[in-house]
């Protein structure tokens, strides 16, 4: 079975400072990875996403994530962290389905994210 | 609208009754997801449908738990005899086809539940 650990519950960083939030996954083989953003009171919304080819991906908003299959790891960085980046991140795996049917999501128990002034 | 809608945003209801939850995903999505998301945790997969076909069900947490898509768009999440432990937010996400699991899934902003 698939599994996600987010090993920091809370960061806190200062405005302008870099980030990177750390995911290790669980799964037999290439799994599909995702970082989802969430605002209180809101749903997830979708950073960026990794499938194949090229292992940093880009996303939106100046986040990306590098995919290492040797740490089984997909960390979340910014360069520069802006006030409203403060929420929770999630990161989540899909696993490949072979039959032409969707993928649930196997979702970290997300970082809550500071950022100060 | 462009986005999944669920509705209500938020639902009290006391121990015993039942609720229903409502989604409509966004226009053409074949895939349609329910996740249960606790305080302070991730969300967890309840339930999925591609078209009105509930192909995948093994998140329910009891028999209380009941969803149908019946003409493949708008979708609805039962829960009978709420309890307690039912409260929590209740996601529901879609995506526009079913390859091989690789489209990404766009989530509603939830239906917040809580039982007294």
């Amino acid at each position: 079975a698939q599994s996600v650990t987010q090993p920091d519950i809370h960061i806190t960083v200062s405005e302008g400072a870099s980030l990177e939030l750390r995911c290790n996954y669980s799964y037999g083989a290439t799994p599909y990875l995702f970082w989802y953003v969430q605002s209180p009171g809101q749903g997830l919304q979708l950073l960026l996403k990794y499938f194949s080819g090229d292992t940093l991906v880009q996303g939106i908003k100046g986040f990306e994530a590098e995919f290492k299959r040797s740490q089984s790891s997909f960390n979340l960085r910014k360069p520069s962290v802006h006030w409203s980046d403060a929420a929770e991140y999630f990161c989540a795996v899909g696993a490949i389905q072979m039959t032409g049917t969707a993928s649930k999501l196997t979702f970290g128990t997300g970082t809550r994210l500071q950022v100060t002034l | 609208g462009a986005g999944v809608s669920q509705s209500p945003r938020y639902k009290v209801a006391k121990r015993g009754q039942d609720v229903a939850l409502r989604c409509d995903p966004i226009s053409g999505h074949v895939s349609l997801f329910w996740y249960q998301q606790a305080l302070g945790q991730g969300p967890e997969f309840l339930t999925y449908f591609q078209n009105e076909a509930q192909l995948d069900k093994s998140g329910l947490p009891s028999d209380r738990f009941f969803a149908e898509r019946p003409e493949g768009s708008v979708s609805t999440l039962k829960i009978q005899r709420t309890q307690q432990e039912d409260s929590a937010v209740y996601l529901c996400a879609s995506s526009s086809r079913p390859d091989r699991g690789n489209q990404p899934q766009h989530f509603g902003d939830g239906t917040r539940l809580s039982i007294l």
